[in-house]
């Protein structure tokens, strides 16, 4: 199986929470990663979490990790049109000279 | 401050014709890295160069070289170009390697 999966599409209305899941197979993840894609341009770096920790908020997002199951979420509150994009889990490891690999993203389509 | 710059932008092939592609970044960080973006398929690893000097393979080199010619630069060459290499090329930096990618805005590849 692949080392990162998502699902590829979540369609949220204006104004409600959106939620992204990732699950990952490799117990020695160190840093996880979420990154965004907007149309047309590369992944911007939206937050990341170490896998000491259980959660981290900032602003709008919260990052939520379950290192037993191997699950990570993005929680966006108030999701807002410009939120649409494409949103990328990814892990990294020392074993794997900390290079992410990235999951195949999922699509967030933000309707009014 | 331009960050991570990749040229050109677009770019189309025939069969068997070769190309570079070129990426530099002024932010002076250590590591570069090459991915292609495929519909689906997320971003996968071709080459990264770890610090100046250095390339290494990543997920799927086959078909491409690359060359760190300085700090700033790192280029991908398609020798030989096939269509199955039709993709969004894009080259990212980072200061460690632990740390957040930079992404530039991506080569969109077609080989006819």
């Amino acid at each position: 199986g692949e080392d990162v999966e998502q699902s590829l599409f979540l369609s949220v209305r204006e104004g409600d929470s959106s939620v992204i899941n990732c699950t990952y197979t490799d117990s020695s993840s160190t840093y996880l990663y979420w990154y965004k894609q907007e149309p047309g341009a590369g992944l911007q770096l939206l937050t990341y979490i170490f896998s000491n920790m259980d959660m981290k908020q900032d602003q709008r997002l919260t990052v939520l990790l379950n290192k037993k199951d191997k699950h990570l979420s993005l929680r966006i509150a108030d999701t807002q049109t410009g939120d649409s994009a494409i949103y990328f889990c990814a892990e990294s490891r020392a074993g794997g000279s900390y290079i992410p690999t990235f999951g195949r993203g999922t699509s967030l389509i933000v309707h009014p | 401050n331009a960050g991570v710059t990749q040229t050109p932008k677009f770019q189309v092939l025939k069969t068997g014709q070769s190309m570079t592609l070129q990426c530099a970044q002024d932010m002076n960080h250590n590591s570069m890295y090459w991915y292609r973006q495929d519909p689906g398929m997320g971003l996968r690893l071709i080459y990264y160069s770890a610090s100046e000097g250095t390339t290494d393979k990543g997920e799927v080199p086959n078909g491409y070289n690359v060359s760190r010619l300085n700090k700033r630069e790192f280029s991908l060459r398609l020798e030989s170009a096939a269509p199955s290499q039709t993709s969004v090329y894009f080259c990212a930096s980072s200061a460690q390697g632990k740390e957040k990618l930079f992404f530039g805005s991506g080569t969109q590849l077609s080989v006819l």
